[in-house]
């Protein structure tokens, strides 16, 4: 099993752009979530799924969106970056069967100038 | 308002001796405890956990301790090895359903040959 993939690793975008952040899963799992980590904030939820079709909010979503149209993929969306989104994007996923215990991807670092 | 709060930024150790990281959170609706261990370029990976019906999981050289009426964990890792050089984030969840976890700013340890 690959896990949870993340592509890409690195991405630099100028004010304004949009671009979307790929997420992959291969282990079945049903939950699939995305954080941002910046310095001295630990990992924040921007958004989360519970199953294809079902997206909801966390804790900072504004300025992105996300779909589940599969359970394997979970893209998430900027729709006009802005530098205040430079910061280290995670991919997670975790099934109910443990539930809570999340595994992460390699993260994606943006930069937005 | 940080719900999860880890105020030790960084932490250092000699290597064979324990270290002790600690964790506390604000929010009483949060029954489950996680700890995720972070290597650079890498995303976290889960560690150890505990529920809030228990005080004490132990695996290993890892032991996470609960102390509800001061809503305070901390983790031990005896005896420390040069492998457990990371950043430990200690993060609570209040529903399992969706697996939203709140994470606190992380510690870095560094253990010292």
């Amino acid at each position: 099993n690959a896990g949870v993939t993340q592509t890409p690793k690195f991405q630099v975008l100028k004010t304004g752009q949009s671009m979307t952040l790929q997420c992959a899963q291969d282990m079945n799992h049903e939950y699939m979530s995305w954080y941002r980590q910046d310095p001295g904030m630990g990992l924040r939820l921007i958004h989360y799924s519970v199953g294809a079709g079902i997206t909801d909010q966390g804790e900072v979503p504004n300025g992105y969106n996300v779909s589940r149209s599969t359970t394997e993929d979970f893209p998430l969306r900027l729709l006009s970056a802005a530098p205040s989104q430079t910061s280290v994007y995670f991919c997670a996923s975790g099934s109910g069967d443990s539930a809570y215990e999340q595994y992460f991807g390699p993260g994606t670092r943006l930069t937005v100038t | 308002d940080q719900q999860v709060k880890q105020n030790s930024p960084s932490l250092s150790v000699q290597e064979g001796r324990i270290s002790i990281l600690n964790c506390d959170y604000t929010n009483s609706m949060f029954d489950y405890f996680l700890w995720y261990k972070k290597y650079p370029a890498e995303g976290p990976t889960f560690l150890i956990s505990i529920s809030s019906i228990k005080d004490k999981n132990e695996d290993g050289r890892f032991t996470v301790f609960l102390n509800k009426s001061a809503k305070h964990l901390s983790l031990h890792i005896v005896p420390s090895q040069p492998g457990d050089s990371a950043v430990y984030f200690c993060a609570a969840s209040s529903d399992a359903g969706a697996q939203k976890l709140v994470f606190g700013q992380g510690t870095r340890l560094t253990i010292n040959p």
